[in-house]
């Protein structure tokens, strides 16, 4: 079964940080065509793309997380990464590991893991 | 970046109407728009792709069409499970961006 399964949330500080995974099953995370993303959506609120990962190590972030985040991947563990640096009240948000296959629509999601950044 | 804009934002509908929802890029995104449908507490689920190419099992009553700068999600006959918020994004150019979300509700 092609799964994706997202951990590393949890409750922290403003200005803390937090690296959240996302194993990937059934797949390969590294597959040259895939374009393996972070989406996130706040309390009540719509979707936001965040960051992605593609064409054996290009990147892009938007501009809400840029300088404050590193997307990164592990092809040993079949894995995906988002480190999450100088966080903010607005940076909570539940957070959506997925998979494009060729740039036209993410067709696999994660659960999610909830990120809630407070005092 | 590409503003995606949703039209409405949420519609009233009962089982069987024809529901259409429309989405609208700020700038020529030739076809490359998916649509998801996302219920409370789960993660959105990929519909349809290529702004017209309808996802493996996703019910054939789904349709997309639309090129360039404007789009269209049509369900020609709601079905209880339907009920869902919709959301369009481009994938012409980065960042991705979604629209603001469409919110079907029972009537």
């Amino acid at each position: 079964e092609v799964q994706l399964v997202e951990t590393g949330g949890g409750l922290i500080q403003p200005g803390g940080s937090l690296r959240l995974s996302c194993a990937g099953s059934g797949f390969t995370i590294t597959a040259s065509t895939n374009y393996m993303s972070w989406v996130r959506q706040a309390p009540g609120k719509g979707l936001e793309w965040v960051s992605v990962f593609y064409s054996g190590g290009s990147t892009y972030y938007a501009d809400s997380v840029k300088g404050r985040s590193v997307i990164s991947r592990d092809n040993a563990k079949n894995a995906l990464y988002l480190q999450m640096n100088s966080l903010r009240a607005e940076d909570t948000a539940v957070y959506y590991c997925t998979r494009d296959p060729g740039s036209s629509g993410m067709d696999v999601w994660g659960k999610g893991t909830t990120v809630t950044v407070s005092s | 970046d590409i503003q995606m804009t949703q039209s409405p934002s949420s519609v009233s509908a009962s089982v069987g109407d024809r529901v259409t929802i429309t989405c609208r890029a700020s700038q020529d995104i030739s076809s490359w728009l998916a649509w998801y449908q996302q219920k409370p507490g789960k993660a959105p689920k990929l519909l349809i792709n290529a702004a017209s190419r309808l996802q493996s099992g996703v019910p054939s009553r789904f349709s997309g069409s639309g090129s360039g700068t404007d789009f269209i999600l049509t369900i020609s006959s709601l079905q209880p499970e339907d009920f869902a918020t919709y959301f369009c994004q481009q994938a012409n150019s980065f960042p991705w961006t979604f629209g603001q979300g469409t919110k079907v509700e029972i009537k």
